[in-house]
């Protein structure tokens, strides 16, 4: 059974970086598919970050590409997701996930979430 | 303002038969692009419903159904219970120029009667 775990603080302060990781277990990173960052702002719907392939090519949000990072390590099965400059807008639920496909790829396995708030 | 838009709420009575459309334009869905629901219980992280249209992963009822037509798709749930009241979300990939990412619907709210 695959399972995907966030971890990483839970606040952070403006104009800081927000740096996030997923655990994988149960599937082996290196074998394929992509993997995926998803958030959620508090009473609001989902918005797609970025995605990394396990070879470790990305594809990012236009609108938050200047400020994302996503990065795998096949040797500890997880990847990470770094957010600069962060301001409240950032707030969120912050969701891994695995996805199958590029270009319309859906999410099979999603993680439980992670609440990340800015403020001072 | 979501690139998919989806109604905010529909509801019906146990038993019954609803729909949610997903409606698109020709930079995402009628440019071919799949679409995929997703079914998200409070407090939880979402789950998958349907994928590449009209797919159902191993474990979801047969009352879910999915098709798509030009520019849009729809969610189809009969015999509705009410452990179906969630948020639903419809997600695909959309390729205008300089913008091209994977989009969610804004989501749509079930409500059980």
């Amino acid at each position: 059974q695959v399972q995907l775990q966030e971890s990483g603080p839970g606040l952070v302060k403006p104009s800081e970086t927000l740096s996030l990781t997923c655990a994988v277990s149960g599937y082996s990173i290196s074998s394929g598919y992509y993997w995926g960052w998803i958030r959620q702002p508090p009473g609001k719907g989902l918005e797609w970050i970025g995605s990394i392939y396990h070879s470790g090519s990305t594809y990012y949000n236009p609108s938050l590409k200047s400020r994302v990072t996503i990065s795998v390590d096949t040797s500890k099965n997880q990847f990470s997701l770094k957010l600069s400059s962060v301001t409240a807008a950032d707030t969120a639920v912050y969701y891994c996930a695995r996805g199958e496909g590029y270009s319309s790829s859906w999410f099979d396995y999603w993680g439980q979430g992670t609440l990340v708030t800015v403020s001072s | 303002q979501s690139v998919l838009t989806q109604p905010p709420s529909v509801s019906g009575a146990p038993g019954q038969r609803v729909t949610i459309s997903c409606t698109g334009s020709s930079s995402n869905i009628g440019a071919g692009y799949d679409v995929h629901w997703y079914q998200q219980l409070p407090g939880t992280a979402p789950k998958l419903l349907i994928y590449g249209n009209s797919n159902r992963p191993s474990g979801v009822p047969d009352r879910f159904s999915g098709s798509k037509s030009g520019t849009s798709a729809s969610l189809a749930i009969t015999g509705l219970q009410a452990e179906d009241e969630a948020d639903y979300y419809c997600q695909s990939y959309d390729s205008s120029l300089s913008a091209q990412r994977e989009v969610f619907g804004g989501g749509t709210k079930l409500t059980v009667l």
